[in-house]
């Protein structure tokens, strides 16, 4: 059984497209993330979705918003895709501030 | 800014030696410390996770916590080719998880048959 899922696992789009990432979560955890990690594989947080209420949102531009359904998930929409946002796209999940990692969504833009 | 450091490595250490990974961490206030292994292409995966100070034992690996100098070590005893890894030291500042993790850039580490 997957704990985090997320679709798709790669993606490869034009500048300028907009595009979404899901991810859902069986864990039945309150808390769920989106992190980046660039092309030297530095892990940044972007957002923190508790109960379906935006806790954080770190210096993300506003191209990027979260949105969760439900508590199993939370869904990434990007709007005018640049080069800089080629990344893996890793979405989490957590109980008691212990996180688990899904799989990534690989995001190359041309 | 809250930051976390670790040295990028690569870390090098013959099968069957102890590897011993540090990190170190700006905010004093942190909760809570974590370390991730991730193999390329793969997502991290959690290895250990410590809230007081101390050592914190289970299997081949030991975390160590010393907040007063606001540091946090993993040791991997008897070191296995795969354990090869990048290693990620992260920290919640906030306790709980809602401000989500801030992590390091990871230590390479490699394991010599």
């Amino acid at each position: 059984d997957t704990a985090v899922s997320q679709t798709p696992k790669y993606l490869v789009t034009q500048m300028g497209n907009d595009k979404s990432i899901k991810c859902e979560q069986n864990l039945g955890h309150d808390t769920m993330y989106w992190y980046k990690q660039d092309s030297k594989k530095f892990l940044k947080i972007m957002f923190s979705y508790n109960n379906k209420e935006l806790i954080i949102n770190e210096t993300v531009p506003n191209r990027f918003s979260p949105k969760s359904p439900d508590k199993a998930h939370l869904n990434l929409h990007i709007n005018s895709l640049e080069l800089g946002d080629s990344a893996v796209y890793f979405c989490a999940s957590s109980q008691q501030g212990i996180q688990y990692f899904g799989p990534g969504t690989r995001l190359l833009v041309l | 800014q809250k930051e976390v450091e670790q040295n990028s490595g690569p870390l090098s250490v013959p099968e069957g030696a102890i590897a011993s990974l540090n990190c170190t961490y700006s905010d004093r206030g942190s909760q809570s410390f974590f370390w991730y292994r991730q193999y390329s292409g793969k997502s991290p995966e959690l290895i250990m996770f410590i809230y007081s100070n101390g050592d914190k034992e289970d299997g081949r690996f030991t975390a160590q916590l010393n907040k007063a100098s606001q540091y946090v070590s993993l040791l991997i005893r008897d070191s296995q080719p795969s354990d090869s890894a990048t290693y990620l030291c992260a920290v919640d500042h906030s306790g709980g998880g809602a401000d989500g993790l801030t992590f390091g850039k990871g230590t390479h580490l490699i394991i010599q048959p």
